[in-house]
């Protein structure tokens, strides 16, 4: 079956634009996940939904990010303002349920702002 | 969740085992480990989690030491293709969400 869908999968802009990144889960996940990931370092957490709701947001780093999931499905991240700070690999990921252990990542959306 | 410790890189020769460390020595009882790995360009892919016990499926084992405080993951005739950056990574299977917290890994690189 598909995987974890994301696009686009580059996506340059300039500074101060507003950009969005879109995750299509494995189908009848229902755990979501965004990362972010910087060139040399592990993926860094941003925002986890269960369902329509964002569950975790602690990861966000300022009011710049927002992430919806409006039907528990598609997730779209949303950034305002780039900055060129914002430039890395975006990861998605979903997950049967919160507590299976086991996270399907997606090949991820590299954004670059210039 | 408790931090690891892993090496930052490692080579080891095609189809010989490949043994990766990690250190977790502030695991909590409730706490898992997992390993994931991520091959370049690609997002990171799940390979296996154990709380105590040894694991072993299709892609390695993992072997954790009796007083959980480190860990070894053992891919056992590396190829080619496993180079990438291996992370090893404690989280509690109850914790909401499931996050995982990732750290710097270990880069593998398999030479021919």
């Amino acid at each position: 079956g598909a995987g974890v869908s994301q696009t686009p999968s580059n996506k340059v802009t300039e500074k101060g634009k507003y950009v969005e990144l879109r995750c299509d889960p494995i189908s009848g996940h229902t755990a979501l996940y965004w990362y972010r990931q910087s060139l040399g370092q592990g993926p860094e957490f941003l925002i986890y939904f269960q369902g329509t709701g964002a569950a975790d947001d602690s990861g966000l780093p300022n009011d710049r990010f927002f992430a919806v999931r409006p039907e528990g499905s598609v997730s779209t991240l949303k950034i305002q303002r780039t900055e060129r700070g914002d430039s890395a690999v975006y990861l998605c990921a979903s997950s049967l349920s919160p507590n299976t252990g086991e996270l399907f990542f997606g090949e991820g959306s590299r954004l670059t702002v210039l | 969740d408790a931090k690891t410790t892993q090496p930052p890189s490692m080579d080891c020769a095609e189809g010989r085992a490949a043994n990766l460390p990690c250190n977790h020595s502030t695991i909590s009882g409730n706490e898992y480990v997992y390993w994931y790995r991520q091959i370049h360009s690609q997002g990171p892919q799940y390979i296996i989690h154990g709380l105590k016990n040894n694991e072993t499926n299709e892609m390695a084992s993992l072997i954790i030491t009796e007083d959980r405080k480190s860990s070894t993951l053992i891919l056992p005739h590396a190829t080619l293709r496993d180079t990438a950056v291996y992370y090893c990574i404690v989280r509690a299977l109850e914790a909401a969400g499931n996050k995982l917290t990732f750290g710097g890994g270990t880069r593998v690189l398999v030479k021919p």
